[in-house]
């Protein structure tokens, strides 16, 4: 299958700063990502959803503002969790497949996700 | 709308026995494609398997099967002679319509040496 990486694996941060995670395809051209927070032993929780070169659909609840996300080329796709408290640490999961826009894709490619713990 | 029901929190098996997770779906879509996820301590997602709403056969994948009855609106997934590699999380997941992947609550299955 596709490859997805994540960067970091894992952050610790103090309580205000802002945390930026990236995600890329490797080896594949994404033209969805998909943000997803995981808190321990809960189900993945889909945060938003970007198609490159436009504006994130953010799920309802997930304050776009505080977690800003850039899908800025077909490989690159970026989480900013700004001013962090610590209700904010999470795992945080990206995912990327590829499609025309609209269209039913079968299968989405995940990263390895980013531990994110702030203090 | 779209649910997904995972109602064993927790399974254990013997090693080199079959497992069963179960999993029940909801949606009014007519085209739907169900999907099995495991995730192991270290976090990564890994695609096991999947089964479009359409498919006359049950998927196969290996050790893995997905016991497709859409009349019952249950997708199940078989994993036949478990390993102790197996334990993990395993969720199973819905992607309905033009919506995006929906997740169940996950099963933790434990193999036992």
């Amino acid at each position: 299958g596709a490859v997805v990486s994540q960067h970091p694996s894992w952050v610790i941060c103090k309580s205000g700063t802002s945390v930026k995670i990236e995600c890329r395809s490797l080896d594949f051209q994404a033209t969805t990502m998909f943000w997803y927070r995981q808190f321990p032993k809960q189900s993945l929780m889909l945060m938003a959803t970007s198609n490159e070169g436009s504006k994130a659909t953010y799920e309802q609840g997930v304050e776009k503002d505080k977690f800003l996300i850039n899908h800025a080329s077909l490989t690159l796709s970026t989480l900013t969790v700004t001013s962090a408290h610590p209700e904010d640490s999470s795992f945080y999961i990206c995912s990327a497949a590829w499609g025309l826009a609209g269209r039913h894709y079968n299968e989405q490619f995940f990263g390895p996700g980013t531990r994110l713990t702030v203090l | 709308a779209q649910k997904i029901t995972q109602t064993q929190p927790g399974m254990f098996v013997q090693e080199k026995e079959a497992v069963t997770l179960d999993c029940t779906y909801d949606t009014s879509d007519q085209s739907y494609g169900l999907f099995w996820y495991k995730q192991p301590s270290s976090g990564e997602m890994i695609f096991l398997i999947y089964q479009g709403s359409y498919d006359e056969q049950n998927a196969t994948e290996g050790r893995y099967s997905l016991n497709f009855q859409k009349a019952r609106k249950s997708a199940n997934l078989v994993i036949s002679a478990s390993q102790l590699g197996d334990s993990a999380m395993y969720f199973c997941a819905m992607r309905a319509g033009a919506n995006n992947l929906f997740f169940g609550t996950g099963t933790r299955l434990t193999v036992i040496p």
